[in-house]
């Protein structure tokens, strides 16, 4: 079956950064965008942007911009999201979300989260 | 960005009744670009609905969506005991932005 795993829970300092994997199975992993979400605890998810697997590009929301990056490795099926700068409202829970119909879709099958938190 | 208000907030139902939850875009969207989905404590955002009203892989029954523009509502027809819940709408027509959400919890 289609599964993403994530990679275990982080903390951090402020001003550090944190690198988050996604490891795919049970589908073609090229085949469909992966975005990356985050919910903040008690809040509704956030969309943080996307990558597509095949070609390596990526789009990011205006208010990641700059201390976002999205990659992948086809090799492994796994992508990869590392945010710097890191300020103790990023404090979440941060997914790998594959979109649905390949692309610009709903999430149908989502990571099962990396907690990540900033603390001095 | 499109703006995704969620009410209520909290929904109080009982076991087997109907519950209704409503999701107003700022703007609007394509009836092809809203989605709804369910979340449970400790657990990822679970697809339910897409495109409005066609029920994902596994999705029962009892769970049907409508509505356009700028109105949408996710009605669970007879509550039973795995669906209290968070609940989620999500629009993909300009990017991707989510509600606050409606927790629909026993009363």
């Amino acid at each position: 079956q289609v599964q993403l795993v994530q990679s275990g829970a982080e903390v951090k300092k402020p001003g550090a950064s944190v690198k988050v994997s996604c490891k795919t199975s049970g589908y073609t992993f090229t085949e469909n965008y992966m975005h990356w979400v985050r919910q903040a605890p008690g809040q509704g998810p956030e969309w943080m942007g996307w990558i597509i697997p095949y070609s390596g590009e990526t789009y990011y929301a205006q208010k990641f911009q700059g201390r976002v990056t999205m990659t992948r490795d086809t090799s492994l099926s796994t992508a990869f999201m590392e945010l710097r700068r890191l300020r103790y409202d990023d404090t979440a829970i941060y997914y790998c979300a594959r979109d649905a119909l390949g692309a610009d879709d709903a999430f149908d099958i989502w990571g099962q989260g990396t907690k990540v938190t900033v603390s001095s | 960005e499109i703006v995704m208000t969620q009410s209520p907030p909290t929904l109080s139902v009982s076991p087997g009744e109907r519950a209704t939850l409503s999701c107003r875009a700022s703007q609007s969207i394509s009836s092809h670009n809203l989605a709804w989905y369910q979340q449970k404590p400790g657990q990822a955002p679970r697809l339910l609905i897409f495109g409005t009203s066609t029920r994902a892989t596994g999705v029962p029954a009892r769970f049907s969506g409508s509505g356009s523009g700028t109105e949408f509502t996710l009605t669970i027809s007879s509550l039973q005991s795995e669906d209290f819940a968070v609940y989620y709408c999500q629009q993909y027509n300009n990017f991707w932005t989510f509600g606050q959400g409606t927790k629909v919890e026993i009363k």
